[in-house]
């Protein structure tokens, strides 16, 4: 247990649907990460929040679309999405953006496929 | 960003130590070794991290070279549960960036 849940572990969807990814963080953290994992890839960073603001965003195609209500809280809704987008999706919080040296702690993640 | 080579791939008995190694040539001056982990379909766990000094905690044990231009993560006695694949990252402030890591396996 790292302290960082998401929910749901698993997901299918169609290419019409919409769902939203959650995750929460019980650490008290200030920032927290959206990252995605496809098979045989090195972690890709796709969005960053900062205290509910929203710092970097990766080049992420607007299908994707994240969500920080309070630095507790982040979602990733989806819509239209395709096969290519079936992934491992993890969610991940630290102290801090900035502050070197941070440990950044993640979530099991949500296992999704888009048929 | 300082880049990382890691070899792809490392076996190691159970109840051996097992080091990974990691070569950062480029690191500068204020930049952080790091190193996670990640078994399989999990999310990355955090293991260590150094700056200049040897770090050790109840995981592992960070050797970093003198000159910084490389690094070893040692596992003092390595189980099954340890197979995993191991990310050595270099990283000031912002954001980390993985690259493709070690596969450890740990062979009864």
């Amino acid at each position: 247990e790292t302290g960082v849940t998401q929910t749901p572990r698993h997901l299918v969807m169609g290419m019409t649907n919409k769902k939203s990814l959650k995750c929460e963080q019980h650490l008290g953290h200030n920032a927290m990460y959206w990252y995605k994992q496809s098979a045989k890839k090195p972690l890709e960073l796709m969005f960053v929040y900062s205290l509910e603001e929203r710092v970097e965003n990766n080049s992420v195609p607007s299908r994707f679309s994240p969500e920080c209500p309070n630095s507790s809280h982040l979602f990733l809704h989806l819509h239209t999405l395709q096969p290519e987008d079936s992934a491992l999706y993890l969610c991940a919080s630290s102290q801090e953006v900035t502050a070197t040296p941070y440990e950044q702690y993640f979530g099991p993640g949500t296992r999704l496929t888009v048929t | 960003d300082a880049k990382t080579t890691q070899p792809p791939s490392m076996d190691c008995a159970e109840g051996r130590a097992a080091n990974l190694p990691c070569n950062h040539s480029t690191i500068s001056g204020n930049e952080y070794v790091y190193w996670y982990r990640q078994i399989h379909s999990q999310g990355p766990q955090y293991i260590i991290h150094g700056l200049k000094n040897n770090e050790t905690n109840e995981m592992a044990s960070l050797i970093i070279t003198e000159d910084r231009k490389s690094s070893t993560l040692i596992l003092p006695h390595a189980t099954l549960r340890d197979t995993a694949v191991y990310y050595c990252i270099v990283q000031g402030a912002q954001k980390l960036v993985f690259g493709q890591g070690t596969r450890l396996t740990i062979n009864p």
